[in-house]
């Protein structure tokens, strides 16, 4: 299994900042993907975390409103900008070697105001 | 896409009774998990479980992939089971992309 630490674990932010999520593994892996979960939905991918490329991403999400950067093997960053209270959500990160389970770091719960 | 719906939305279970949650899919799955979401947000594994049977302690899994559903079943339950158990699934020639399900929410009185 993969150990993950997210940060911050929570914030609360006025509309119109911007806020850049933290996922650091303890291990090399092979993909690295950032999730979004609504006030009582279920969870989105927002977009694949591709090493020292773009990322990939799903249909409804947009670079300039989510950049994510992959450095390396085992971190990576998502940037929620232009918050406005829609924004609300927690924001997870999630590993996964190819054929294997995905773990998930603890979330980042984020309330715009 | 692919569809994953769960059943039943919302339970509400007494201490020390069974459960039966399902998970349907609308498609050919490589790889199937169950998590449980305690109310700090958190995602726990609880399975892989891409077909057969899986037991862990008071709770069970069981997929048959072939008429693409997938049942989690909790024994004796307790009040930290409280939470949502949310299914989440990988297409087959998909690509890497785990698609959630709708979730069910379980909350245990005591």
């Amino acid at each position: 299994s993969a150990v993950i630490s997210q940060k911050p674990s929570r914030d609360i932010c006025q509309r119109g900042t911007s806020l850049t999520i933290q996922c650091q593994v303890d291990s090399q892996v092979t993909m690295m993907f950032w999730y979004r979960q609504q006030p009582g939905q279920s969870l989105t991918l927002i977009a694949t975390a591709n090493q020292g490329s773009e990322a990939t991403y799903e249909s409804g999400f947009v670079i300039d409103k989510f950049p994510i950067s992959r450095p390396n093997l085992t971190f990576s960053t998502l940037t929620v900008s232009n918050m406005s209270p829609e924004d609300s959500s927690i924001y997870l990160c999630s590993v996964r070697t190819l054929n294997t389970e995905a773990f998930f770091g603890q979330g980042t719960r984020l309330t715009v105001v | 896409g692919i569809q994953v719906e769960q059943s039943p939305p919302d339970l509400i279970l007494q201490e020390g009774a069974n459960s039966t949650l399902r998970c349907n899919f609308s498609d050919s799955v490589n790889n199937l998990q169950w998590f449980h979401q305690n109310p700090w947000g958190q995602l726990i594994n609880l399975f892989y479980i891409p077909s057969g049977t899986k037991q862990n302690g008071r709770l069970s899994a069981t997929t048959v992939a072939t008429e693409r559903y997938s049942l989690l079943y909790i024994s004796s339950s307790q009040t930290t089971d409280s939470g949502v158990y949310f299914c989440a699934v990988l297409l087959t020639g998909g690509g890497n992309k785990l698609t959630f399900g709708t979730g069910t929410q379980l909350k245990v009185e005591l």
